[in-house]
């Protein structure tokens, strides 16, 4: 049973460029959030993905945009990068059905915007 | 919004307990989560508390005052592989947003 699967697994851009990045969930799960972590500092939260939809948004531009395909994947795309942008960039899914349900995480697209 | 404060750094012994403080601000949650993540790699569950009290997993416990806006982690047997940070979560919103904390990097010493 694969477990969170990322690509990839990293990439240098330059400021001003677009990136996206890409997702494929735990079997059996079908709700995937997106978080941003600097280092040394916890995940920050993105935006979270359900029935392809965005369903829930943290306090992030709107440089920050994704996607939900019908086989639950979900890309994560950032436009006109920023330096500021330079971070590991986790992938967490769970189903949608269970209250308190662990986040199971890939092991994240570390990008470097120079 | 939502805000969850935790130590940065906390050094123990081989062999002891520790006890990893988190506080936390929100207008309404689900439960508290604890997630462990080694440099390098991705943050693991540890645990999670709905209700008040004591959750037990093996040598690791969580425990949540909803009253006090407070949990903790308490790990036991510390073992040399248990050196890595912690992060206490909030579960909330409709579809199960979880909002992560500071962090407390643990290293356990020999």
């Amino acid at each position: 049973d694969a477990g969170v699967t990322q690509s990839p697994t990293h990439l240098i851009k330059t400021r001003g460029q677009q990136v996206t990045l890409r997702c494929s969930p735990k079997s059996g799960h079908d709700t995937v959030s997106w978080y941003q972590q600097a280092l040394g500092q916890g995940p920050q939260f993105i935006f979270q993905y359900y029935e392809e939809e965005e369903r829930q948004r943290g306090n992030f531009p709107d440089r920050f945009s994704g996607h939900q395909f019908p086989n639950y994947s979900s890309e994560l795309n950032v436009n006109a990068l920023l330096l500021g942008d330079s971070a590991l960039y986790l992938c967490a899914s769970s189903p949608s059905y269970r209250v308190g349900s662990p986040l199971h995480f890939g092991n994240g697209t570390r990008l470097t915007v120079t | 919004g939502q805000s969850l404060e935790q130590p940065s750094e906390v050094t123990a012994v081989e062999g002891a307990i520790v006890q990893i403080n988190c506080t936390y601000q929100t207008s309404g949650f689900y439960g508290l989560s604890w997630y462990q993540q080694h440099d390098g790699g991705a943050p693991t569950f540890l645990s999670y508390n709905a209700l008040d009290g004591l959750e037990e997993t093996g040598r690791f416990s969580s425990f949540l005052s909803r009253s006090d806006s407070y949990g903790y982690l308490l790990l036991q047997e510390l073992q040399m592989k248990d050196s890595a940070s912690y992060f206490c979560a909030l579960n909330s919103g409709g579809y199960q947003k979880v909002t992560f904390g500071t962090g407390t990097k643990l290293q356990v010493i020999p």
